[in-house]
């Protein structure tokens, strides 16, 4: 059974930093491409970022940009997102998924997400 | 940037029935780009659909995706009490993910 596992949310304020980590088991995670996507309470899905299976690539959300960094850690099975200028609208259930295999293909696997609240 | 837009907003029905989510591109959209999801409460959301018609694993025959761009579908034959949640369509082709708003399909 695949299975990934979110973990490091929590309360941070304004302007303050996170690093959410993502650990797979029952797949290779290094063979797809992987991303991570977001849902305020609430509201619908907003994809953040991704990254190719080699790490080679990244993607990023406008909203994001410039203040997130997408990583992979393939010998752990592992997918990182650092946050850091934390914003009250980046409040939201962070969800780590799997592309089916490459970037621009649909979300395949998911996380049961973790939640991220910026508030002072 | 492509934005989609899913209508009704919601949709109430009982088991047993028809129902059909629609889905449209701001502009041309390459149907094998498309794909649909499953959201029930307090759950990450499920794979339906992708390339706007093949089924992903282990999803039943009932649901069914169709159109080409900018109008898509996405059908569910006969409502069955487990169906009752929120669905996303996706396009994927300019950027990794491009959510349209949602909609709710609730028992009447």
């Amino acid at each position: 059974e695949v299975q990934l596992v979110e973990s490091g949310g929590g309360l941070v304020q304004p302007g303050g930093s996170l690093r959410l980590s993502c650990v797979g088991s029952g797949i290779t995670t290094s063979r797809y491409a992987m991303a991570w996507v977001r849902q305020a309470a609430g509201e619908g899905l907003q994809w953040v970022s991704s990254v190719s299976a080699g790490a080679g690539t990244t993607y990023y959300a406008d909203s994001v940009k410039g203040r997130f960094t997408i990583s992979r850690d393939n010998s752990k099975n592992a997918l990182y997102l650092q946050m850091n200028s934390l914003r009250a609208e980046d409040t939201a259930v962070y969800y780590c998924a799997t592309h089916k295999v490459t970037t621009f293909r649909p979300f395949e696997h998911w996380g049961q997400g973790a939640l991220v609240t910026v508030s002072s | 940037e492509i934005v989609l837009t899913q209508s009704p907003g919601t949709l109430s029905l009982s088991p047993g029935e028809r129902a059909t989510l629609s889905c449209r591109a701001s502009q041309s959209v390459r149907g094998d780009y498309l794909g649909w999801y499953q959201q029930k409460p307090g759950q990450a959301p499920r794979l339906l659909i992708y390339g706007g018609s093949s089924r992903a694993t282990g999803i039943p025959d009932r649901f069914s995706g169709s159109g080409s761009g900018p109008d898509f579908t996405l059908t569910i034959s006969r409502l069955e009490p487990e169906d009752f949640a929120v669905y996303y369509c996706q396009h994927y082709g300019g950027s990794p993910g491009t959510f349209g708003q949602g909609t709710r399909v609730e028992i009447k």
